[in-house]
């Protein structure tokens, strides 16, 4: 069983619409999460991260996190078609080391 | 905010021959960076921790004779892929983490293709 685990799409949505992607992950040591998106033949950009369970939001991005059940997801609202995209979720703990998850490939449509 | 700068972004060379991958920190000193390697549409996977002043830390399963790399400074350290093989063609990121932030900054990459 991957540390990571993440559904690699594709997926296509309308221009507009709300995005979820969703990540889970069965080590308890992680403590940090990230969202990064990543276009194509490109580095990694970090969108966000969170700290333990909870919400974040930083515009049209809101990134939640639950411990309890290992799941962490990230909500893209009103989305364009610059959002599209493969989004990767990573994953560290005490170790100071990123594990990715294999990247959820987005398109939207206009 | 903060930026890696990683070149080339695209390497094409013979088989049997070296290649050097730079990541540099521009405008902040990086005392830890790391080295990833990417497949198509499969994720990143570490390959070692790169410190500076120090000998890295290789992930399992990493050829560390294969994959030098050195961290002289405290904003450059470089990847040497020595002897490339066709197997050794892939995609190179490099990070860095700037002052105690948590999402570490990523380089653009490097295509390595050995012919």
């Amino acid at each position: 069983q991957k540390e990571v685990e993440q559904d690699p799409g594709p997926l296509s949505v309308p221009e507009g619409a709300i995005v979820s992607l969703n990540c889970t992950y069965s080590n308890s040591a992680f403590q940090y999460f990230m969202w990064y998106r990543q276009y194509s033949r490109k580095g990694p950009e970090l969108l966000m991260y969170t700290y333990s369970s909870g919400n974040k939001e930083d515009g049209r991005f809101t990134a939640q996190v639950d411990k309890s059940s290992k799941y962490i997801s990230l909500f893209i609202r009103d989305s364009q078609p610059s959002d599209s995209a493969t989004y990767l979720c990573a994953m560290m703990g005490g170790n100071e080391k990123l594990t990715f998850g294999t990247g959820t490939r987005l398109t939207i449509i206009p | 905010g903060a930026v890696v700068s990683q070149h080339p972004s695209r390497v094409i060379c013979k088989s049997g021959t070296s290649v050097k991958i730079e990541c540099r920190s521009l405008d902040f000193q990086a005392t830890t960076m790391f080295w990833y390697r990417q497949f198509p549409k499969q994720s990143l996977m570490l390959m070692a921790t790169s410190n500076e002043g120090s000998k890295a830390t290789y992930e399992q399963g990493v050829e560390k004779d294969k994959f030098l790399i050195n961290h002289a400074s405290l904003t450059l350290s470089t990847l040497t892929v020595t002897s490339a093989h066709p197997e050794d063609s892939s995609f190179y990121i490099c990070s860095a983490q700037h002052g105690t932030e948590k999402g570490y900054t990523f380089g653009s990459g490097t295509r390595l293709t050995v012919v």
